[in-house]
């Protein structure tokens, strides 16, 4: 499997709700970000959290890391319709030579469908 | 200020044409990255380029491909002699640095 899996592929849930989507990445990282892609369209930033940092907010986005379990969680809370898109993990990788990164490597995406 | 402007929007070429895919970062943005995207399926890293070098490009095809980002202009993703697995999403991204990513609204190529 690749570096930066989301789980689940698709999750469809009722507008208000809150959505969960998970990351699981296999080598050390510098940091960790999550991305929103519309249909057809590029991919927006939404939030990035640090191998330091444990848990971070932005509105109605919460973004939790466990280096240990090399993993991370996007929560969306009060979920609407316009949040309906695929959503990326990606992760920037921390080089064994110390020499900086390479380009993020990203997931395949989570689907979330917001029904009204 | 403007963001990432990648152009063509679409770009339809027969096999065995050249695809010339342009790609103007966001101003002061001196880092330029490439990504393909099929059909369901997440970004997959080319190409990472500072102005006139070539940092990595341990993700681009061997053959066909090249990638440039002169000191003037925007940067470029050259496919040669396409063929049909050539069609795909094609995104560009710039940053300062090696942290939030600014994505272009991509390129869409079919090969016919």
């Amino acid at each position: 499997s690749q570096q930066g899996e989301e789980d689940p592929q698709a999750l469809s849930i009722q507008e208000g709700e809150n959505a969960t989507m998970n990351c699981s990445y296999k080598t050390s990282i510098n940091n960790l970000q999550w991305y929103r892609q519309n249909s057809g369209r590029g991919l927006v930033h939404l939030i990035l959290i640090r191998s330091n940092e444990r848990e971070k907010h932005s509105g109605r986005l919460r973004v939790t890391l466990d280096t240990s379990k090399k993993s991370s969680s996007l929560l969306i809370t009060a979920s609407r319709a316009a949040d309906t898109a695929s959503y990326f993990c990606a992760t920037d990788r921390l080089k064994e030579s110390g020499g900086g990164a390479d380009g993020l490597t990203f997931g395949k995406g989570t689907h979330l469908i917001i029904q009204p | 200020n403007a963001g990432v402007m990648q152009n063509p929007r679409h770009l339809v070429r027969r096999r065995g044409q050249e695809a010339r895919l342009r790609c103007s970062p966001m101003k002061g943005h001196s880092h330029v990255y490439w990504y393909r995207q099929l059909p369901e399926e997440g970004l997959k890293f080319m190409v990472y380029l500072q102005k006139e070098n070539i940092i990595d490009e341990s993700g681009m095809p061997k053959e066909r491909f090249s990638a440039e980002f002169p000191k003037e202009g925007p940067s470029i993703l050259r496919i040669q002699q396409v063929v049909r697995g050539d069609s795909a999403a094609y995104f560009c991204a710039s940053s300062t640095r090696h942290e939030k990513l600014f994505f272009g609204s991509g390129t869409q190529l079919s090969v016919l």
